[in-house]
């Protein structure tokens, strides 16, 4: 079975502060790993995804998520974040390619000017 | 373009009734993905419908939950005697063969 751990439930940050936010999973088979943005009252949106290649992946709005196979982690980070970066931010993984999604608990950023 | 589109965005309904949640894809997305969001057990899978092949039904928590998928487009998912442990936000999402999912905003669903 898989499993994904998000190890901070809320991140207080200052504006214009670097962020990380930390991501590791667990699974006995190849996943897909994936970064969702839910802002208050909407729906989820992709930030970033890693399938295969480059461990970096980046996303236009400055994020940018490093696959770690050896530590089975996927942190999501950002150099300085914005006000409007406030939101809660889950990372998933679906095993075996495109599939159903398998979440973390969800991480709370919390953007303070 | 348009997006999921799911209805209502709201439903407050007593303990013990039915109730019917509705989810419009993304044109052209032969997938499609329930989900549920609560405070203690944040984002569930709920089922997958893919194509025409028979539904992933692996994460319905209950027999009193159930959804259906016609003519591979609209999908239904249905609560059968509500219970107050069913209150959360039910979220559909959607995507093309081997691609990501797209969500929609959900429907916030309260059982008095």
């Amino acid at each position: 079975a898989q499993s994904v751990t998000q190890l901070d439930s809320q991140v207080p940050v200052f504006e214009e502060a670097p962020v990380e936010l930390r991501c590791n999973y667990s699974s006995s088979v190849s996943v897909y790993l994936f970064w969702y943005v839910q802002y208050p009252n909407q729906g989820l949106q992709l930030l970033l995804k890693y399938l295969s290649g480059s461990t970096l992946v980046k996303s236009i709005n400055g994020f940018e998520a490093e696959f770690n196979k050896s530590q089975t982690s996927f942190h999501l980070r950002k150099p300085s974040v914005h006000i409007s970066d406030t939101a809660e931010y889950f990372c998933a993984v679906t095993p075996g390619g495109y599939n159903k999604l398998i979440f973390g608990a969800g991480t709370r950023l919390a953007v303070h000017p | 373009g348009a997006g999921v589109s799911q209805s209502p965005s709201n439903k407050v309904t007593e303990k013990g009734k039915d109730v019917e949640l509705r989810c419009d894809p993304i044109s052209g997305h032969t997938a499609l993905y329930w989900y549920r969001q609560s405070l203690g057990q944040g984002l569930e899978f709920l089922i997958y419908f893919q194509g025409n092949s028979a539904p992933d039904k692996s994460g319905l928590p209950s027999d009193r939950f159930s959804a259906e998928r016609t003519g591979g487009s609209v999908s239904t998912l249905t609560i059968q005697r509500t219970q107050q442990e069913d209150s959360a936000v039910y979220l559909c999402a959607s995507s093309f063969p081997n691609q990501p999912q797209h969500f929609g905003d959900g429907t916030r669903l309260s059982i008095l």
